[in-house]
C-alpha cells in the first residue's frame, strides 16, 4: 500500500517562506505532485515531480529525493491568498494516485 | 472553457435511495476519476476509468458504481446510500492519467445521507 506523511498545519506571516515537506512510502514510484484547495473548492494542480531535483514555478518550487523518499513545496514571498490546504499525491502506478491528508497553510498579515 | 463539470452539487438524501451524480468534462480527456474528501482523511480515490468501458477500483470503491459509456461521462452511482457515504465527492479528468499528467477537478458535489 501507500502512505504519505505531511504536517497538518503550518503557519507563516505575509511576505516569509515556508516548506512543506511530503515523506511517502509506496510499491512502484512515477513520480509526486502538490495540489492546492481553498476552503470547500476543487484541488488545482501545482507542480509534478518524476526525477529528482528542484522544479520551480513562479513563487513555487518542489522538490523530490527519490532515494529518501522525500519531497517539498516552497512558497516565497507569501501572499494571504495563499492560505489553503496542500496535498502532496504519489504516482504509484500507472492510473493512480495517492493523497496525503493535506497541509493548512494559515498566512496572517 | 475547458472543465469538468458535476451534478447535483449539493445533494441531501435518505438511507437506501439510490442516487447518481453526473461527472462530464470537455477536454477530450482519456482518463477520469473519482475522489471522496472526508476531514482529516485527504482525498481518497473511489473508482477510475482510463478509457472508454474501461473502470477500475480505487482505494475506496465499496458501495458505489461507475460506468464509462462515452469519453466525455463517468457518473458515480450509490445504489443503496449510507450514511458513512456522507461526504464530498470531486470528480477529475486528465490527458493520459500518467504520472505526470494535471488532473483537472470538477466543483465537487456535497452529498448527505440521513
Amino acid at each position: 500500500g501507500q502512505s504519505l506523511e505531511q504536517p497538518s498545519e503550518v503557519t507563516a506571516v505575509e511576505g516569509a517562506i515556508v516548506q512543506i515537506n511530503c515523506t511517502y512510502q509506496t510499491s512502484g514510484f512515477y513520480g509526486l505532485s502538490w495540489y492546492q484547495q481553498h476552503d470547500g473548492g476543487a484541488p488545482t494542480f501545482l507542480s509534478y515531480n518524476g526525477l529528482d531535483g528542484l522544479e520551480e514555478t513562479g513563487r513555487f518550487s518542489s522538490f523530490l529525493s527519490r532515494s529518501d523518499s522525500y519531497g517539498y513545496l516552497l512558497l516565497q514571498e507569501l501572499q494571504m491568498k495563499d492560505s489553503a490546504s496542500y496535498f502532496c499525491a504519489v504516482s504509484s502506478g500507472y492510473s493512480t494516485l495517492t493523497f496525503g491528508k493535506g497541509t493548512m497553510l494559515l498566512v496572517s498579515p | 472553457e475547458a472543465q469538468v463539470t458535476q451534478n447535483p452539487r449539493y445533494l441531501i438524501t435518505v438511507t437506501g435511495k439510490k442516487l447518481t451524480v453526473t461527472c462530464s468534462q470537455n477536454m477530450n480527456h482519456e482518463y477520469m476519476s473519482w475522489y471522496r474528501q472526508d476531514p482529516g482523511l485527504g482525498l481518497r480515490q473511489i473508482y477510475y476509468s482510463m478509457n472508454v468501458e474501461v473502470t477500475d477500483k480505487g482505494d475506496v470503491p465499496e458501495g458505489y458504481k461507475v460506468s464509462r459509456k462515452e469519453k466525455r461521462n463517468f457518473p458515480l452511482i450509490l445504489e443503496s446510500p449510507s450514511p458513512n457515504q456522507t461526504s464530498l465527492y470531486f470528480c477529475a479528468s486528465s490527458p493520459t492519467g500518467t504520472g505526470g499528467d494535471e488532473q483537472f477537478f470538477g466543483p465537487g458535489t456535497r452529498l448527505t445521507v440521513l
